[in-house]
């Protein structure tokens, strides 16, 4: 069956680095990745779309690159900001029309 | 501003007792979903649905069923709540056609004890 892995451990970094998140998944390659951004206690909030032929998205500080080669998605934040601080998860489409997540990645960014 | 909203953010109920976790979205999306998110296993669909009066059974819906009598409301209802059925749970929504975004509500925190 599909699986998605994400880093399980958390990613500390210092403000105005840049914030590198991977998601790696197994089995056939979906038709698009999806990342969202989850705050404690909250539920998941969608930020960005890529399809299988493109190879790279951005939307003002964060880029989505997807590699169907490696079966895998970068996600960057550039520039990043304590306000970064969240969990980022991943997910993909798989075979049976369902839409399925990582487990995420807590990101720490600080000041 | 899109919204879906889940009745609860905390409930403390007893094992055996039957849990209704309600769920409404005024996007007019045909689409809506129930997922629980555990430490360690991540969000796992419980079920979905498609249309009104339609469900599916996601990956783990054992102990759980819903219902959806109208577009906007999806409800869980967990027939008689066992410890392992602890966990946050999450409704989302998504419009029809093309590709699949989901809008998440803040989720309910449900205890079992």
């Amino acid at each position: 069956s599909q699986k998605i892995e994400q880093n399980s451990e958390a990613l500390n970094i210092q403000e105005g680095k840049t914030a590198t998140l991977t998601c790696n998944y197994t089995n056939y390659s979906p038709a698009y990745l999806q990342w969202y951004r989850q705050d404690p206690g909250r539920g998941p909030v969608f930020l960005l779309l890529i399809r299988e032929n493109e190879k790279e998205k951005r939307k003002e500080r964060l880029k989505v690159t997807f590699d169907t080669t490696l079966k895998q998605s970068l996600f960057h934040i550039t520039a990043s900001q304590p306000a970064d601080s969240a969990t980022y998860l991943c997910a993909l489409l798989n075979q049976g029309g369902k839409l399925i997540f990582g487990q995420g990645t807590e990101l720490s960014v600080k000041p | 501003d899109v919204k879906v909203t889940q009745s609860s953010r905390y409930l403390v109920k007893r094992t055996g007792e039957k849990v209704f976790l309600e769920c409404v979205q005024d996007m007019d999306h045909e689409n809506m979903f129930w997922y629980r998110q555990d430490p360690g296993l991540g969000l796992r669909l419980i079920y979905f649905s498609y249309d009104v009066k339609m469900k599916e059974k996601g990956d783990i819906p054992e102990g759980y069923s819903v219902s959806r009598e109208k577009k906007e409301r999806f409800s869980l209802i967990l027939e008689s709540a066992s410890t392992n059925q602890t966990s946050m749970y999450l409704c989302a929504s998504s419009a029809s056609g093309g590709l699949l975004v989901l809008f998440f509500g803040s989720g309910t925190q449900l205890s079992v004890l």
